[in-house]
């Protein structure tokens, strides 16, 4: 069965440092890009980036360039969101999603971000 | 930045009825454009690629069209469990998402 599996929900203070996972199953995971999208609570889907894992290329959508970093090892099928400095809006689902002719064919369950004082 | 506007933000039908769910684009996207279906507090899936092509295991009452700068989302016959959010995409570098549109029970 294709998969992607996210880590856990994560509870974090303004200025922490924060990298969450998405992990391939069931299929080549280099021969597809992961993208990442957020969904602020009540709010619609972001698409904020994506990486191709067989050689880590990356790009984002302008308005989360600079603010997070997508990375992954394909050792072990695995993707990566983090945040250097974490702030109250960026409390959110984040999701990622295999990218199959360009469109989000397999999803994540969502890893919810919780960043409070 | 291509915007993906859609229309209406809120679609009241009942059960059985036809639902037209509208997306339009800044600019044409040729027919690169996906439609999502999103229900509470699940992930979206994936009904429509290249705007008319249904996924994998997605019932014939969903269909889309359009290219260009207008799609369209059709459902034929509204079955309960269609009633969630639904977002189009387009597929170009930044992969952009519509507002949605709720298609809620009347």
């Amino acid at each position: 069965e294709v998969q992607l599996v996210q880590s856990g929900a994560e509870v974090k203070k303004p200025g922490e440092s924060l990298r969450i996972s998405c992990k391939g199953s069931g299929y080549s995971f280099t021969s597809y890009w992961i993208s990442w999208v957020r969904q602020m609570p009540g709010k619609g889907l972001e698409w904020m980036g994506r990486i191709d894992p067989s050689d880590s290329y990356t790009n984002y959508s302008p308005s989360f360039q600079g603010h997070v970093t997508i990375s992954a090892d394909k050792s072990i099928s695995t993707a990566y969101l983090q945040w250097s400095s974490l702030k109250a809006s960026d409390t959110a689902m984040y999701y990622c999603a295999r990218r199959t002719r360009g469109y989000m064919d397999v999803w994540g369950k969502g890893t919810t971000v919780t960043v409070s004082s | 930045e291509i915007v993906l506007t859609q229309s209406p933000a809120t679609l009241s039908l009942s059960p059985g009825e036809r639902a037209t769910l509208s997306c339009r684009a800044s600019q044409s996207v040729s027919s690169y454009l996906a439609w999502y279906q999103q229900k509470p507090g699940q992930a979206p899936r994936l009904l429509i690629y290249d705007a008319s092509n249904r996924a994998t295991g997605i019932p014939a009452r969903f269909s889309g069209s359009g290219s260009g700068t207008d799609f369209t989302l059709t459902i034929s016959s509204l079955e309960p469990e269609d009633f969630a959010v639904y977002y189009c995409q387009q597929r170009s570098n930044s992969g952009t998402f519509g507002q949605g549109t709720k298609v809620e029970i009347k």
